[in-house]
């Protein structure tokens, strides 16, 4: 079984400021790990995935995640933010050891850039 | 033209109707997923197909129905709609790489049971 956890269901900051998204996982086999976006009005897109070849991933847009095993962790982070990336994201995990696992979601994280 | 589409995009309807909702794509994946999405709630999984001839239950299950019609076409039913299933609803597709897939979103069909 599998599932991830995202602290705040909201979270504002101003435009160039840091992004930091937090998500944190179990499993009960090494996981991989991805995020996704949703824009207002459209479905979801894939962000960026963790699949055990790096521990540091990039994505699109300027983000990027770390894995932390130690941690269960998986959060997301943008230098600096831009009034574009206000959107819901979401933390997803599956595992690794099945070509039949489906993905479990998080209940998302509402971002909100300020000029 | 959009890879993964859907119809209706808005639909409203009454308790007790039966509806269905229609996903179609051009990617060529065999492997096809119905959501819905409610507001703190994220994203939960209703059916899902890895080919034509596999239909498998997800979290949420009780009052839908889907049919693979064929490799491209994946159709969810509400049997006879309540108001708690007043929602937003994806499709989404992957390939079977079995290997961290990358799952592509329709734009969604936003039901409203009254």
């Amino acid at each position: 079984a599998q599932s991830v956890t995202q602290l705040g269901s909201h979270v504002s900051v101003s435009e160039g400021a840091l992004v930091l998204l937090r998500c944190n996982y179990s499993s009960s086999v090494p996981p991989y790990l991805f995020w996704y976006v949703q824009y207002p009005n459209q479905g979801l897109q894939l962000l960026l995935k963790y699949t055990s070849a790096a521990t540091l991933v990039k994505g699109i847009n300027g983000f990027e995640a770390e894995f932390k095993k130690s941690e269960t962790s998986f959060h997301l982070t943008k230098p600096s933010a831009h009034m574009s990336d206000a959107a819901e994201y979401f933390c997803a995990v599956t595992l690794s050891n099945s070509g039949y696992s489906t993905l479990t979601f998080g209940k998302g994280t509402m971002l909100l850039v300020s000029p | 033209d959009a890879d993964v589409t859907q119809t209706p995009r808005n639909r409203i309807t009454k308790t007790g109707k039966r509806i269905m909702l229609e996903c179609s794509q051009t990617k060529g994946h065999d492997r096809m997923y119905w959501y819905r999405q409610d507001p703190g709630l994220g994203l939960r999984l209703i059916y899902y197909s890895f080919d034509v001839k596999d239909i498998n239950k997800g979290e949420i299950s009780d009052g839908y129905s889907v049919s693979r019609q064929a490799q491209a076409k994946f159709s969810l039913s509400l049997e006879s709609a309540i108001p708690n299933q007043t929602a937003l609803y994806f499709c989404a597709t992957s390939a079977s790489t079995g290997f961290a897939e990358t799952q592509y979103f329709g734009p969604g069909t936003r039901l409203l049971v009254l």
